[in-house]
């Protein structure tokens, strides 16, 4: 068990439709990462907050936003929904940024697998 | 940009035969490198990491990794392996400055055969 849960598991919703996806960090991390993992795509890195605060971006959507709260867990809002969207995401924390000389482990959650029919 | 390519997408090996997953990077910058494991229905844990120092890095179930400079390679290797680690194994490159933003490769799947 690494610390980090996400929920729900299994969403099953259509396409056009808005969805939310929930991340809590291990106790104590600071930062919050989304991934996106498909079968043509793999695993593609989407977005980072550290401590509230968006810190890096990667191939995110537009359709796709993010936020982190005053306590450390993390929001991933899914809109426009369509069948390419369908993918497991998973959630990971860290207890800090990396930089300078040291980075530190990213800790995964155990994913929500989000099918859109 | 950074990128990770692991060239093996399945890897058949019977029980207590050796094993290496090959992985390579691109990056302009210095970086460090990652294993990741992903059991099924798992999310992926870290097996091993090297950020400087020694370029063999070790983890604790009998997997090790070796950085390579020169030939931008990160390949994982284990002398005997087990059933439970039938997996699918991830590579990963983050540069060793800046944000953690990590690239992962596209994953190989170990299949350990009795």
């Amino acid at each position: 068990d690494s610390g980090v849960t996400q929920t729900p598991k299994h969403l099953i919703t259509a396409t056009g439709q808005r969805v939310t996806l929930r991340c809590s960090p291990r106790s104590g991390d600071l930062s919050v990462y989304w991934y996106q993992q498909s079968l043509d795509q793999g695993l593609q890195f989407l977005i980072q907050y550290y401590n509230g605060e968006e810190r890096a971006k990667g191939n995110i959507l537009e359709r796709f936003s993010a936020q982190q709260f005053p306590d450390l867990h993390s929001e991933l809002n899914l809109s426009s929904l369509e069948l390419g969207d369908s993918a497991l995401y998973f959630c990971a924390s860290s207890s800090g940024l990396a930089g300078g000389t040291s980075t530190d482990t990213q800790y995964f959650g155990p994913g929500t697998r989000l099918t859109v029919l | 940009a950074q990128s990770v390519t692991q060239l093996d997408s399945q890897v058949p090996v019977f029980e207590e035969a050796p094993v290496e997953l090959r992985c390579n990077y691109s990056s302009s910058v210095s970086v460090y490198l990652f294993w990741y494991v992903q059991y099924p229905n798992q999310g992926l844990q870290l097996l091993l990491k090297y950020l400087s120092g020694s370029t063999l890095v070790e983890s604790i179930n009998g997997f090790e990794a070796e950085f390579n400079k020169s030939q931008t390679s990160f390949h994982l290797r284990k002398p005997s392996v087990h059933i439970s680690d039938t997996a699918e194994y991830f590579c990963a490159v983050s540069n060793s400055g800046g944000y953690q933003k990590v690239t992962f490769g596209t994953g190989t799947k170990l299949q350990v055969i009795p």
